[in-house]
């Protein structure tokens, strides 16, 4: 199994542009999660999808931020107008229920907004 | 001015000997708990889960006890190695607003001297 597959792996960009995060889940994975990982706040769950729908977006910090999944193998993270406070590194991770089944991440998109 | 970010635990430990990484957990009514390793530049990666039901499980090299009672959870590495030098995470499942997810704790970095 190839894993979840995140692109960009590195982008770095000017603030006010905008950023679009890719994740390719694990085939056959009905969940999709997206996290943020930052020094100040540790390891935050912004969104995630159970058969593509999005079942809690709570912690999705402003409306700058919106999330996609348009299919079930194929989701995306964007930030319009990216902010120097969005640097972080963002993970996709998927599982076949977050309650008593792995949920296992891909390696991340380290992003800079400078 | 100088930023703050989350301090992290740290864990230093003589290759061989054996290490034990403490987490405590927040909600009472959480039934599922994960360990996570994260190298550096890397997403967490899955080590071992216990349910709640259970008070220890052991794996290759590492067992989780819980302790629901105080909850308390850790993660014993017997024998350790230099690639045992990481982050590790604790995770606990909880239900928000009718909907599961996993929340993380702030994690613990391990380092193994040679």
């Amino acid at each position: 199994d190839a894993g979840v597959i995140q692109s960009p792996r590195h982008e770095v960009t000017e603030m006010g542009q905008e950023v679009t995060l890719r994740c390719k889940p694990i085939s056959g994975h009905d969940y999709l999660f997206w996290y943020r990982q930052t020094m100040m706040r540790g390891l935050e769950l912004l969104i995630y999808f159970n058969n593509n729908v999005p079942i809690d977006d709570s912690g999705m910090p402003e409306d700058r931020f919106s999330a996609k999944m348009p299919n079930a193998s194929f989701s995306t993270l964007k930030i319009q107008p990216s902010e120097p406070r969005d640097s972080a590194v963002y993970f996709c991770a998927s599982s076949r229920h977050p309650s008593g089944n792995t949920i296992y991440f891909g390696e991340g998109s380290w992003l800079t907004v400078v | 001015g100088e930023s703050v970010g989350l301090h992290l635990p740290t864990l230093s430990v003589q290759e061989g000997d054996n290490s034990i990484i403490n987490c405590a957990y927040s909600n009472s009514a959480s039934d599922y708990f994960i360990w996570y390793k994260q190298e550096s530049g890397k997403g967490p990666q899955f080590i071992i889960d216990i349910r709640s039901n259970m008070d220890k499980r052991q794996g290759q090299r590492v067992t989780v006890l819980l302790n629901k009672t105080v909850k308390h959870l850790s993660l014993q590495i017997a024998a350790t190695q230099p690639g045992d030098s990481a982050v590790y995470f604790c995770a606990e499942n909880t239900v928000r607003f009718g909907n599961e997810k996993l929340t993380f704790g702030t994690g613990t970095r391990l380092t193994i001297i040679p």
